[in-house]
């Protein structure tokens, strides 16, 4: 099995400019999550998806972060406009039950983002 | 307000060397306890899970212990390797909802 899969692995962007984060999940796993990792705040999760529906997305800093997931082989984290604040890694992540459940969460290699 | 919290926040040790690792939680009504290994540039990986009647549970020279009156979970490594030096992530998850409270990691480096 190939993994979670995230891309792009590095990001150098201007501030204000659109940022769009891509995960393909691992085939057949049917939860999603998102998650942020910074020195000062570790991880932190942001939305989850399960069966491609947004369930929870009040780990979600503000309005200018979106996730959408169109079919359950893809999802996106866009922020729009970005800013110098939101440097961070993006972790991608699936699972076969959620959290909750004794299931093993898989992770991706992570999306390092820097805005200048 | 759940708050998970790890000590300590990092660790230095001889290659060979045992180590144990402490995370404290207040997490409630509690689900899970995960210990993640976090290596430098790369994605957490899942070394342990344990839900509330586990007290013990190992995978290889990891051995994870979870005593939920006290709230307290800990990681052993045993004959520690190079190949050791990672963050070790305490996620606790509660049983109200899917969100999990994550540690802030403890910072393991093994010298040869």
């Amino acid at each position: 099995d190939a993994g979670v899969i995230q891309s792009p692995r590095h990001e150098v962007t201007e501030m204000g400019q659109e940022v769009t984060l891509r995960c393909k999940p691992i085939s057949g796993h049917d939860y999603l999550f998102w998650y942020r990792q910074t020195m000062m705040r570790g991880l932190e999760l942001l939305i989850y998806f399960n069966n491609n529906v947004p369930i929870d997305d009040s780990g979600m800093p503000e309005d200018r972060f979106s996730a959408k997931m169109p079919n359950a082989s893809f999802s996106t984290l866009k922020i729009q406009p970005s800013e110098p604040r939101d440097s961070a890694v993006y972790f991608c992540a699936s699972s076969l039950k959620g959290q909750g459940a004794r299931n093993t969460i898989y992770f991706g290699e992570g999306s390092w983002l820097t805005v200048v | 307000k759940n708050q998970v919290e790890q000590s300590p926040q990092s660790l230095i040790i001889l290659e060979g060397k045992n180590c144990t690792l402490q995370c404290n939680y207040t997490v409630s009504p509690f689900s899970n306890l995960r210990w993640y290994k976090q290596d430098t540039g790369r994605g957490p990986v899942s070394l342990t899970i344990m839900t509330f009647s586990e007290n013990t549970k190992s995978n290889g020279r990891y051995t994870a212990t979870l005593d939920a009156d006290t709230k307290q979970s800990s990681l052993h490594i045993t004959a520690s390797q190079l190949s050791d030096s990672a963050s070790y992530i305490c996620v606790v998850s509660s049983g109200g909802s899917y969100i999990p409270t994550f540690g802030r990691g403890t910072s393991l480096i093994v010298h040869p």
